[in-house]
């Protein structure tokens, strides 16, 4: 099982971009990352995906080194609706077991 | 339907009785999960389904909780007994299975008490 660790929490201003890394030093060799956002009173929403180097969609960047013990998520010239807790997942297949606590963004005006 | 639904989208009850907690997974997908969230916590396992297959159960933290599904389409999560340590939201998710990404229901707020 591939344990993963993120800051509690981050604070950032309107307008900048955010980097959130998430350390997962176990990761098997079949195990992809994914990240999750999280409002108040909302489930967990499905951010990025990736399995190594760097995959962007439209809502963000997801950075993974060659040696894949950690991987950044890259919000761009974030705004106050992107205060949320993101989560890292990292899993091999359809199963899954615990998320872990997340990093709560704060952003400020 | 669009999205993953859960019902009742809140629920008060007191201590000792049971209650049953229901989500519809997205229509298609084969595997659905079962999770709690306490306030202020992260996602905390509970049960997963994939196709016909036996269920992963090890996430139930007592034998008070059950899950089943009919197939691939609704499932219930079961608590007896309710306790006030099970007050929570109890998020349900589904995904096409292998490694894609899951969605999520909106949750069910527990109180119990």
């Amino acid at each position: 099982l591939a344990k993963t660790t993120q800051p509690i929490s981050m604070d950032s201003y309107e307008g900048q971009e955010v980097n959130i890394t998430c350390s997962h030093n176990n990761i098997a060799t079949n195990d992809y990352i994914t990240w999750y956002q999280q409002f108040p009173s909302q489930g967990p929403r499905f951010i990025i995906q990736g399995y190594k180097t760097k995959v962007t969609n439209e809502v963000a960047s997801l950075f993974i080194p060659a040696d894949r013990k950690s991987s950044t998520l890259s919000l761009p010239r974030v705004s106050l609706s992107d205060t949320a807790v993101y989560y890292c997942l990292v899993r091999s297949s359809a199963r899954q077991l615990t998320f872990g606590s997340g990093t709560q963004l704060t952003v400020l005006p | 339907g669009a999205g993953v639904s859960q019902s009742p989208s809140n629920k008060v009850t007191e201590k000792g009785k049971d209650v049953e907690l229901r989500c519809d997974p997205i229509s298609g997908h084969t595997a659905l999960y079962w999770y709690r969230q306490r306030l202020g916590q992260g996602l905390e396992f509970l049960i997963y389904f994939q196709g016909n297959s036996a269920p992963d159960k090890s996430g139930l933290p007592s034998d008070r909780f059950s899950a089943e599904r009919t197939g691939e389409s609704v499932s219930t999560l079961t608590i007896q007994r309710t306790q006030q340590e099970d007050s929570a939201v109890y998020l349900c998710a589904s995904s096409l299975g292998g490694s894609g990404g899951y969605t999520f229901g909106s949750g069910t707020r527990l109180t119990v008490v």
